[in-house]
Parts: structure tokens; sequence; C-alpha cells
């Protein structure tokens, strides 16, 4: 099965700073994802990757970033973090072929209070 | 464009009790790819079911649905609720073609003895 490991677990940072949120995949996959959890809005994309070097927009990526440096890392940078930011961070990975397409193998979590 | 709609934010069962959870979809594609994830208490969300045939029951941990084009759902199913199966549940569609899920708001579910 898929490891995904994400960190920190929890943060606090203050309106303004800057934070980044960190994804790393043992098992190879070409396709990662960060998503945020709100209650009542579910699991939103914010940007995803095909590949090191890549990145693309979600459906929220205002006021995020994102950078894939290799496999198996991906980074969510909010430079300017705001208190509309906090929520849980979900990084996923997936593999490009047939169905691993689809299925996503979720990391642990990273909750985010912006003061 | 492409959604997922789940009705029912908050569904509360004793156990024992049947499960059905709601789900129905928009997509301009004709062949969409059907999930259901699930996620319990301080945990990730991961796969419970998937299904891209049409009317064509899958099974997998007790829960079962089928995919119905023709009304575009996908409804989540178990004959019997334990209390184990408190849990958020999200159904989440790949529209034909795309690598990207579509997530709908989610369902709680609380199993009660």
């Amino acid at each position: 099965e898929a490891a995904v490991t994400q960190s920190p677990r929890n943060k606090v940072a203050v309106t303004g700073g800057k934070v980044t949120l960190s994804c790393n995949q043992t098992n190879n996959h070409n396709n990662m994802y960060w998503y945020r959890q709100d209650t009542g809005h579910g699991l939103r994309l914010i940007h995803y990757s095909y590949g090191a070097g890549s990145t693309e927009k979600g459906d929220i990526p205002d006021g995020y970033k994102a950078s894939r440096p290799s496999q198996e890392n991906f980074s969510l940078i909010l430079e300017l973090a705001t208190p509309s930011q906090t929520s849980v961070y979900f990084c996923a990975s997936g593999d490009a072929s047939g169905w691993g397409v689809y299925e996503q193998y979720f990391g642990p979590g990273t909750r985010l209070t912006v003061l | 464009g492409d959604s997922v709609t789940q009705t029912e934010g908050l569904v509360t069962l004793t156990e024992g009790l049947p499960v059905m959870l709601n789900c129905t979809y928009q997509t301009i594609y004709s062949n969409p790819f059907l999930f259901w994830y699930v996620q319990h208490l301080n945990e990730s969300p991961r796969l419970l079911l998937k299904s891209f045939t049409d009317n064509k029951r899958t099974e997998h941990q007790g829960f079962h649905a089928t995919l119905h084009k023709s009304s575009s759902s996908f409804h989540l199913q178990k004959s019997s609720a334990q209390l184990s199966d408190s849990a958020l549940y999200y159904c989440a569609q790949a529209p034909s073609g795309s690598w990207q899920l579509i997530f709908g708001s989610g369902t709680q579910l609380t199993v009660m003895p």
C-alpha cells in the first residue's frame, strides 16, 4: 500500500507569515495532490502534479503555490497566510495507469491554524 | 460543470438497521468513474468502493453500491449498520478522461448502540 507522509502534523502560523507544508511518498507514484478539508465543503483540490517539475492549479488555488522538486516530494506554500486558510490539509498520491489514476492514497493530514 | 451531490450531511442510525447514503452526480461525459471514500475519526480518507460499469453492483467490506447512469446515482448501502461504521463518507467522481477526483461534501454517519 502507498505510504504518504506529511509534515508538520500541526502548525500554528501568524497572519501574513509564510507557511510550507511538505508531503513525501515512497511508492513512485506520478500524480500527487493537495486538498483542504472543511466541514460542509468536503475535500477541495488546491494543486496537483503529474510528475517532478510539474504543478497544476486545482479548484481553489488562490493564495497557494505548489512545488514538485522530485517524484517523492510535493510541497504546498502559503506565502501570506490568512485566517481563512485555517483548515486540515491532505496530500495524496496516485499512479498514472489504469484504475491507479483514480485511486488516491492520502497522507495523515496537517492541521493548520492561522491566527 | 461536473459535480457530486450528497444530500445528507448527518445520518444517525441504530446498530443493526440498514444504511443508505445518497450520492448523485452531474457530468458531461458518458463514462464517469464513481467512488466511495471513508474517513474514520482522526484518520485519512481511504477508498471503499469504485465502479464504472452501469447497473453492476460492487461490494467491499459489507458495503455495496450500484452505478445507475440513467439516474446519475451511486448510493452506498449496507444491510446492517455496525458501531464501527461510524465515519465520514465521501462520494467522488472522476469524469471520463480526467485525472482528478471531484468529491461531494460528505455524509457523517453515526451508528448508535
